[in-house]
């Protein structure tokens, strides 16, 4: 059973467009909810994360969009650009177990 | 060391084989974390390591899988009598400290193919 589901697969976004990333879960154990960019042949890297006693986290140009009450929460990327594509992971942890959505592929076109 | 490596890069083993898998984490870092990948899919957990211990391996697909980290640095991961569904990304992982808000630095993978 997945514990996190994450859409959309893939995203295809113009240069300074807005790239949406939405991720939900059902386990109201998690406390942690990161966001991973991994490039390919490299391992994922963090990106942000939130806890859920906030509902919004903003740095530079990519905010996480958190809704408690709905179990869901999202990644935007304001004025993308090409350099943001990647496969974008979200993901969840409670104590030290986590679980990632299955993945989606950003590609940015100039 | 500057960051997570993993060795070997890549692993073509047969069905039946037994495959070690190694990781050598970030040098002050206390928690490490194993991970299977399967292709188009997110990280699954497998097991993770505060230093020497072993706190949870529920992750762990089958008896066939276990893995070590006697001195509480580099760690292991064997799969004994490989199966083609072993088949996967292995991801290690490492922490400064337990816990999930600690960041984790992930390494390259070992791209494990059993045929």
């Amino acid at each position: 059973q997945q514990q996190v589901k994450q859409s959309p697969q893939s995203l295809i976004v113009q240069k300074g467009g807005i790239s949406i990333i939405n991720c939900a879960y059902e386990n109201t154990a998690f406390d942690y909810f990161p966001w991973y960019q991994q490039f390919p042949g490299k391992g994922p890297a963090l990106l942000i994360a939130i806890r859920p006693d906030v509902s919004e986290k903003k740095e530079g140009r990519f905010t996480i969009s958190f809704n408690k009450s709905a179990k869901q929460f999202s990644l935007h990327i304001m004025d993308s650009q090409p350099g943001d594509s990647a496969t974008y992971f979200c993901a969840a942890s409670s104590g030290n177990q986590f679980y990632f959505g299955t993945g989606t592929s950003l590609t940015v076109i100039p | 060391g500057a960051g997570v490596s993993q060795s070997p890069r890549y692993k073509v083993t047969k069905r039946g084989q037994d495959v070690t898998l190694r990781c050598d984490p970030i040098s002050s870092h206390a928690t490490l974390y194993w991970y299977q990948q399967a292709l188009g899919q997110g990280p699954e957990f497998l097991t993770y390591f505060n230093y020497e211990a072993q706190p949870d391996k529920s992750g762990l697909p089958s008896d066939r899988f276990s893995a070590e980290r006697p001195e509480g640095s580099i760690s292991t991961l064997t799969i004994q009598r490989t199966e083609q569904r072993d088949s996967a990304m292995y991801r290690c992982a490492s922490s400064l400290a337990k816990g999930g808000f600690n960041e984790q630095f992930f390494g390259p993978g070992t791209r494990l193919t059993v045929l």
